[in-house]
Order: C-alpha cells, then structure tokens, then sequence
C-alpha cells in the first residue's frame, strides 16, 4: 500500500449508530488531518494532528471523536450523527503541520450517508 | 469576506483548448500556493505548488502567482477529456500554523 488510505469507502449509518473511519498514511509523515468535503462547499478542516497531539479542533460537534494513536493512523468516531453530516470525509498527511511548506496528500475519503 | 475566492465555473471546453483558472485572496500572509485536482468520487491530488511570483511550469500545466495583485492561475494548454474534474486552490501562510487554506473549487469538462 502507498500513499494515504481510507476505510471504509462508503458507509450508511442510522442516527443512532456508532461507527468508525480509519485512515493510514505510508508517506512518512508526522501530521494527520480530517476534513469534510460537503456538495458545492468547500473543504472544511475538522481537525489536526501533528506528531499524535492534537493541534487543531475547528470548532466540530463532539459527535464526531478523533483518535490518533500514531502518526500513521488515524480514526474518527462517529456517534448520533445527524443527516446533515452525510458528505465526503477526507483524511490528509504531510511532513509536519505548521511547516510553511505543507504540502497534504490526500486518500480517496469515505462517502458517508447519515439516514 | 471569503480568505479565497475561486472563479466558481462551471467551465466546458472543447479538446485542445487552453484553460484557465483563477484565485484571488486577501490574506497577504500567504506565501505557499498550491492546485489539487479532484475527480468525482475521489480525493484531491496535488498537482503543483509554488512559494513565489512568477511563473512554473509542469509539462502542460502552469502556475502563476502575482502576489502584488494576490491572484493565482492555473494554466492548461492542449487540454484533454481526461483534465476533466474539479481544481481546487490553495495556500497557506506560516502564521497559520501551515494550515491550508481552499478555495471552493472549479469543475471543469473538457469535451473530446
């Protein structure tokens, strides 16, 4: 496996459902992020790791739970979402975050349907 | 006000054109600009980035950054169907702890 990969790919989940969506990075890097890509919105960044601490929450509902075990993987748990919370959720790498140069890779997110 | 602002599309050439996509922004702390390409159903790839004025060029891509006028572009010459997808900008400054900041992307088709 190369580059960043997310798991699972598409998921349908009732608002009273618990789930989790993982992520892995095999780049190298130390800094994780999950964003949220919305229909005709942009990216929204959730959250940030950077060398497994936490260094950003964008103000996100604590519904939605990261967890960062390493620096090569990366959750995010989902509790009593709402339907509004359906989109496509994005999971990114790069070297380390606040570098001026952080250029982020990208895995092919999770469709996500909140019922 | 939006940090930036990306010509919303939808853009439609025809095969062969050459295609141009824009941003502006307002934060001048910016210094490291950067284009993704995303396709449907798909996450973002880099395709270029850049941390001056001027212009730099990737086979039939360009980048161009005019900080004086905090305006971006992203040139395509001979454009082909398979350019055919969504073009996100951009950027970030270190006083943003190197988060990036997107603009909200261009959808673009290119028709054979």
């Amino acid at each position: 496996e190369t580059g960043v990969t997310q798991t699972p790919r598409h998921l349908v989940m009732g608002m009273t459902n618990k789930k989790s969506l993982k992520c892995e990075q095999h780049l190298g890097h130390n800094a994780m992020y999950w964003y949220k890509q919305s229909a005709k919105k942009p990216l929204e960044l959730m959250f940030v790791y950077n060398f497994k601490e936490q260094t950003e929450n964008n103000s996100v509902p604590s519904r939605f739970s990261p967890e960062c075990p390493n620096s090569s993987h990366l959750f995010l748990h989902l509790h009593t979402l709402q339907p509004e919370d359906s989109a496509l959720y994005l999971c990114a790498s790069s070297q380390v975050a606040g570098g001026l140069t952080d250029t982020q890779y990208f895995g092919p997110g999770t469709r996500l349907t909140v019922l | 006000q939006k940090e930036v602002e990306q010509d919303p599309g939808p853009l439609s050439v025809p095969e062969g054109a050459i295609v141009s996509l824009n941003c502006t922004y307002s934060n001048s702390a910016f210094q490291y600009f950067m284009w993704y390409r995303q396709y449907s159903r798909k996450g973002p790839e880099l395709l270029m980035y850049t941390y001056s004025s001027g212009n730099k060029e990737d086979g039939r891509f360009t980048a161009q950054v005019d900080k004086s006028s905090k305006y971006i572009s992203l040139f395509i010459r001979d454009s082909q169907p398979s350019d055919s997808a969504t073009y996100l900008c951009a950027m970030s400054a270190k006083t943003n702890a190197g988060k990036s900041t997107f603009g909200d992307g261009t959808t673009l088709t290119v028709k054979p």
